[in-house]
């Protein structure tokens, strides 16, 4: 059974720093491109970011570009997501995405999210 | 970058058929996913690449896209259907999602 846990959601002040972890289990983690999604209270989808297969590919939205790095440690099977600089807008709940076999952007197994406040 | 529209919202009579369709510029490229959301659930996956299903997802659900619109469709509405049904699909390096249709069943 695929399973995504993810950690490390708090609350932040403005421009603080927070790292979350998502640990994965039930399929061959370095079979596949994974991704952070996340959803603001009330609000829908938005992606954040995503690592291929061979952590080199990474690519991210405009709106987190340059504060948050997405990377993997395939030894671990743990995807995580440094989030720096944060604002009162990254408030959202993160959700750690595995993609279909078919490929991004469809996206099979989602875990149950966890949540950050940016907050002072 | 690109985008994608949805209706906020649509209804439908217990039992009749419901359409959802997305539209944005990036459908005439790639493909469409729609994704079934429920309240203080995540999201399920309930169509990818256009028109599969994946397993477990009954047989009510279908989709298909032409042009630059993508569309989901639920034939024989039940009332566990009612949820936030989102599209997605990507432009080169960047995965977008739709705004989201809330699916009222009357």
């Amino acid at each position: 059974e695929v399973q995504l846990v993810e950690s490390g959601g708090a609350v932040v002040q403005p421009g603080g720093s927070l790292r979350l972890s998502c640990a994965a289990s039930g399929f061959t983690f370095t079979d596949y491109t994974l991704h952070w999604v996340r959803q603001a209270p009330g609000k829908g989808l938005e992606w954040v970011s995503l690592i291929g297969r061979d952590y080199f590919n990474t690519f991210s939205a405009d709106s987190v570009k340059g504060r948050f790095t997405i990377s993997r440690d395939n030894s671990k099977n743990s995807l995580y997501l440094q989030m720096n600089s944060l604002r009162p807008e990254d408030t959202a709940l993160y959700y750690c995405v595995k993609e279909h076999s078919r490929g991004w952007p469809s996206f099979d197994y989602w875990g149950q999210g966890t949540l950050v406040t940016v907050s002072s | 970058s690109s985008e994608l529209t949805q209706d906020p919202a649509v209804s439908v009579a217990l039992g009749q058929t419901a359409s959802i369709t997305c539209q944005g510029d990036s459908l005439g490229t790639y493909s469409a996913s729609w994704y079934q959301q429920k309240p203080g659930q995540a999201p399920i996956l309930v169509i990818y690449h256009n028109n599969n299903r994946p397993s477990g997802i009954p047989d009510r659900f279908s989709g298909s896209s032409s042009g630059n619109t993508a569309s989901l469709t639920i034939t024989g509405a039940q009332a566990e259907d009612e949820a936030d049904y989102y599209c997605n699909s990507r432009d080169t390096n960047n995965v977008i999602f739709g705004g989201g249709t809330k699916l009222a069943v009357l």
